[in-house]
């Protein structure tokens, strides 16, 4: 079993703002990574450490970190947001990597 | 432009061994540690090892340590995981990725199917 822990589904209007959440106590000491993965394709790097979002990933994509939960929020979502969305950090011993069950956002 | 191209998968028996390798290039190779990750079919993403820069540190997942050996050739660009023992649970994507900060990964490749069945 994974040591974070994702809602399996959320859902959202189209146009709104979504939270997605990553529960883990390894989060008290490292901070989340996000992902999201469309169908048939490779992972996709969102957000990572305290601030930081990659090149080409627009800034409707945040993140942050509170106790033991991690969240990604996505303002003014898209249609093509559409997707599975993971976290991941290290683990409690700080050497290895955990990722999150997933989620999958439903855009409505 | 940063490419990873995994390559070696395929079909093998329960108990078999099968090496993948990932080609890399548009980067600077031998400055990236490096990453395996699968997925079985339907289910999410499970990280497999971690190889430093130099080869200097090297990690695994429970599930595989002691079957799985992960290597890289910086001179030839390339990053690989030998695959013994393998089990039907074994059956995945599995996909290579840059890392940046020991827990994320930047960028990915496409992912070769590793089939592990009688």
């Amino acid at each position: 079993s994974s040591e974070l822990t994702q809602d399996p589904a959320v859902s959202v209007v189209l146009g709104q703002t979504v939270r997605i959440t990553c529960h883990g106590e390894s989060l008290r000491k490292y901070y989340a990574s996000w992902y999201h993965q469309k169908a048939g394709q490779a992972p996709v790097l969102l957000f990572y450490g305290e601030d930081k979002r990659p090149s080409g990933i627009p800034d409707r994509f945040s993140g942050s970190n509170s106790g033991n939960t991690a969240s990604l929020t996505i303002t003014g979502v898209r249609a093509e947001d559409e997707a599975d969305y993971y976290c991941s950090s290290r683990d409690r011993s700080g050497n290895l990597v955990v990722f999150g069950g997933g989620t999958k956002l439903t855009v409505l | 432009e940063v490419q990873l191209v995994e390559s070696g998968g395929g079909l093998v028996k329960p108990g078999g061994s099968l090496r993948v390798s990932c080609a890399a290039s548009g980067f600077n190779f031998s400055s990236h540690s490096l990453n395996w990750v699968r997925q079985a079919p339907g289910k999410g993403l499970e990280w497999v090892s971690f190889i430093s820069t130099t080869g200097s540190y090297i990690y695994y997942a429970d599930s595989v340590k002691g079957r799985f050996t992960i290597s890289r050739d910086n001179a030839r660009n390339s990053l690989y995981l030998q695959m013994n023992s393998l089990r039907t649970e074994d059956t995945a994507v599995y996909y290579c990725a840059t890392d940046i900060t020991g827990s994320s990964f930047d960028n990915w490749g496409q992912g070769t199917l590793v089939t592990v069945s009688s």
